[in-house]
């Protein structure tokens, strides 16, 4: 089966500073990749909508000036938390769709997810 | 708006049955999955369900019913490892996937 994975797998960094998030699709291509962040006892709150060669889209509510999505290849896509705060604190997951395989919408893979503590 | 609702906590024994019903209203309507996901990690696959009916899977069996907005996940033969949370989620008319908050599965000995 497809695989996604993602580095680090947790990180603890302080207050201030920018934490790079990478997730990689190992063998398909990804044309759209999704982050989501999951607070603890909470469900999966979808960040961005990440397309490969253009801008993410970004849902309501979260300020892309601070979630910087970059997604230069079809195969990885990175996730950067600029000035970290501890509110960030948080489980960050993404997933990834199989290039041309829109007819088959199941085909959404998860990476193992990234919790990242800000002290 | 768009909202899925599913049970917060259930409790059930080993070797029982247990459904996990899921109710949704979105804008649109392209699939329903269930997802398990183990404390600390990602969710993982178990689902989909696009027509109504039950799709079974080995000790796991989800339905669907579209006219009703309801589909229920009914696993068998529990095991302590089904201990988790199982999440509801729809994939709305943008193709987006819109979640539930999760039921969180209790098995006791």
């Amino acid at each position: 089966g497809a695989v996604v994975s993602q580095h680090p797998s947790w990180v603890i960094c302080k207050s201030g500073t920018s934490v790079k998030i990478e997730c990689r699709s190992l063998d398909f291509q990804a044309t759209t990749m999704f982050w989501y962040r999951q607070f603890p006892k909470q469900s999966l709150m979808l960040m961005a909508t990440s397309n490969e060669g253009s801008k993410a889209t970004y849902e309501q509510g979260v300020e892309k000036d601070k979630f910087l999505i970059n997604h230069a290849s079809l195969t990885l896509s990175t996730l950067t938390v600029t000035s970290a705060h501890p509110e960030d604190s948080s489980f960050y997951i993404c997933s990834a769709r199989e290039e041309n395989r829109a007819s088959d919408v199941s085909e959404q893979y998860f990476g193992p997810g990234t919790r990242l503590t800000v002290t | 708006g768009q909202n899925i609702d599913q049970p917060t906590e259930m409790t059930a024994t080993e070797g029982a049955i247990v459904q996990i019903n899921c109710t949704y209203q979105t804008s649109g309507f392209n699939g329903l999955f269930w997802y398990q996901q183990h404390a600390g990690e990602a969710p993982t696959f178990l689902s989909y369900n696009v027509l109504d009916g039950l799709e079974e899977k080995g000790r796991f069996s989800s339905f669907l019913s579209r006219s009703k907005g309801y589909s229920y996940l009914l696993l068998k033969e529990l095991q302590m490892k089904d201990s988790a949370s199982y999440l509801c989620a729809v994939l709305d008319s943008n193709y987006q996937l819109i979640w539930g908050a999760g039921t969180k599965l209790i098995i006791k000995p």
